[in-house]
């Protein structure tokens, strides 16, 4: 069973959309949940924590479900600029803060 | 502001050979890790490393590979006879402390070709 699951898309959609992407993953302990953005070729780079209250951060806005174990990320008013594949990340209950990818789902945002 | 740098960008070996991939995390950064990314696939963890000493290693990061830290700034990847399948990219990451919520700042990655 595979750690972190995602659709791959890819997601076409036109600028301003609204357009979301879930994720779950299948350790009940993990600890810690991200999402992180990756462009073509390119190092992930962390977009934003997620947490169970659930929190935003401009045009993001990032949702947790322990009980379901299931992540999710929505981007309100989709840029030209917010195409690149985006990845769930967890951290599983250890000493460690090691990052456990999930495979991402491209966005891409066509004018 | 501060980042995570990684030489050579793009490294071409044949099979068999050694390769050495370097890093240098961020200065006051104290926890490191190595992750890989084969094309078209997840990222995935590799070793982290604390002290001078490896903290974790996943099932990949068998004996063909190492890590050091050779002097104050360095960190290295070595991998001591390359095959095929290690064709992918490493990314290096350093943080500041080893906590579930720190943040792992990403290097821009080695490419690695094994031909």
């Amino acid at each position: 069973r595979k750690e972190v699951e995602q659709d791959p898309g890819p997601f076409n959609v036109p600028e301003g959309a609204t357009v979301a992407f879930n994720c779950t993953y299948s350790n009940s302990a993990s600890q810690s949940f991200f999402w992180y953005r990756q462009d073509c070729r390119k190092e992930p780079k962390l977009l934003m924590s997620v947490y169970s209250s659930g929190n935003e951060d401009g045009r993001f806005t990032a949702q947790l479900n322990r009980a379901s174990q299931y992540i999710s990320l929505l981007i309100r008013d989709s840029k030209l600029s917010d195409s690149a594949t985006y990845l769930c990340v967890v951290t599983l209950n250890s000493g460690y803060s090691t990052l456990t990818f999930g495979k991402g789902t491209m966005l891409l945002v066509s004018p | 502001e501060p980042e995570v740098t990684q030489t050579p960008s793009h490294q071409v070996t044949q099979m068999g050979q050694e390769v050495i991939l370097r890093c240098v995390p961020i200065s006051n950064h104290l926890y490191f890790y190595w992750y890989r990314q084969i094309l078209g696939q997840k990222v995935e963890f590799l070793v982290s490393f604390y002290n001078n000493e490896i903290s974790e290693k996943s099932e990949i990061f068998d004996d063909q590979f190492s890590v050091e830290r050779p002097d104050g700034s360095n960190f290295t990847l070595k991998i001591r006879s390359t095959k095929l399948e290690d064709s992918a990219m490493y990314f290096c990451a350093s943080s500041e402390v080893t906590s579930s919520t720190d943040t792992q700042y990403f290097g821009p990655g080695t490419r690695l070709t094994v031909l």
